[in-house]
């Protein structure tokens, strides 16, 4: 069974940082390009970032010079460093492997920017 | 604000048929790029429902279709179902080299 399994949210304080780590199983990892993407309460879906197979990345002008994606193929795990956290990052956090759209998805970690 | 515009909410008896709207512009949905969409029922990740413009994956009822002209697409629901209440979401990929989602749309069945 293909599965995603975000882990790491968590109540941060406004400036700073966290790490999110997505552990898959199920697939060839190293095959997948990968994205993270936010929704932020009663909100709607917001792209965050793209790793390719071959490391290729690409980031939302939102969290561009604050997030950084990377991945481990040895550890199938994909990660989003995050720094410079604001009250507006605080959101459900999903990895989610692209395979013609987006599919599958996580079940998402919570992260909460609060003093 | 999202690139990419639907109707917030869309509403049906059981049965009928309901259409979402995805309006995009030349540089997403106009430049080519393939149209997906996505179903996400409260308190839960979204679930792809259509990809590529107009294919169902594996699981998902043929009640739902998708298509696409010029800078727009659509997701139709034929036999609406009380299981289909559900926000829904268009995504596409933009030419700013970043994907795109829309805004959501709230189906309800009366």
């Amino acid at each position: 069974e293909v599965q995603l399994v975000e882990s790491g949210g968590g109540l941060v304080q406004p400036g700073g940082s966290l790490r999110l780590s997505c552990a898959v199983s199920g697939f060839t990892f190293s095959n997948y390009n990968m994205n993270w993407v936010r929704q932020a309460p009663g909100k709607g879906l917001e792209w965050l970032s793209y790793i390719s197979r071959t490391g290729t990345i690409y980031y939302a002008d939102s969290v561009k010079g604050r997030f950084t994606i990377s991945r481990d193929n040895a550890k199938n795990s994909l990660y989003l460093q995050m720094n410079s956290l604001r009250a507006e990052d605080t959101a459900v956090y999903y990895c989610a492997r692209l395979s013609g759209g987006f599919d599958p998805w996580g079940q998402g970690t919570l992260v909460t920017v609060s003093s | 604000q999202s690139v990419l515009t639907q109707p917030p909410s869309v509403s049906g008896a059981p049965g009928q048929r309901v259409t979402i709207s995805c309006t995009g512009s030349s540089s997403n949905i106009g430049a080519g790029y393939d149209v997906h969409w996505y179903q996400q029922i409260p308190r839960t990740a979204p679930k792809l429902l259509i990809y590529d413009n107009n294919n169902r994956p594996s699981g998902v009822p043929d009640r739902f279709s998708g298509s696409k002209s010029g800078t727009s697409a659509s997701l139709a629901i034929t036999g609406l179902q009380a299981e289909d209440e559900a926000d829904y979401y268009c995504q596409s990929y933009d030419s700013s080299l970043s994907y795109v989602f829309g805004s959501g749309t709230k189906v309800t069945v009366l």
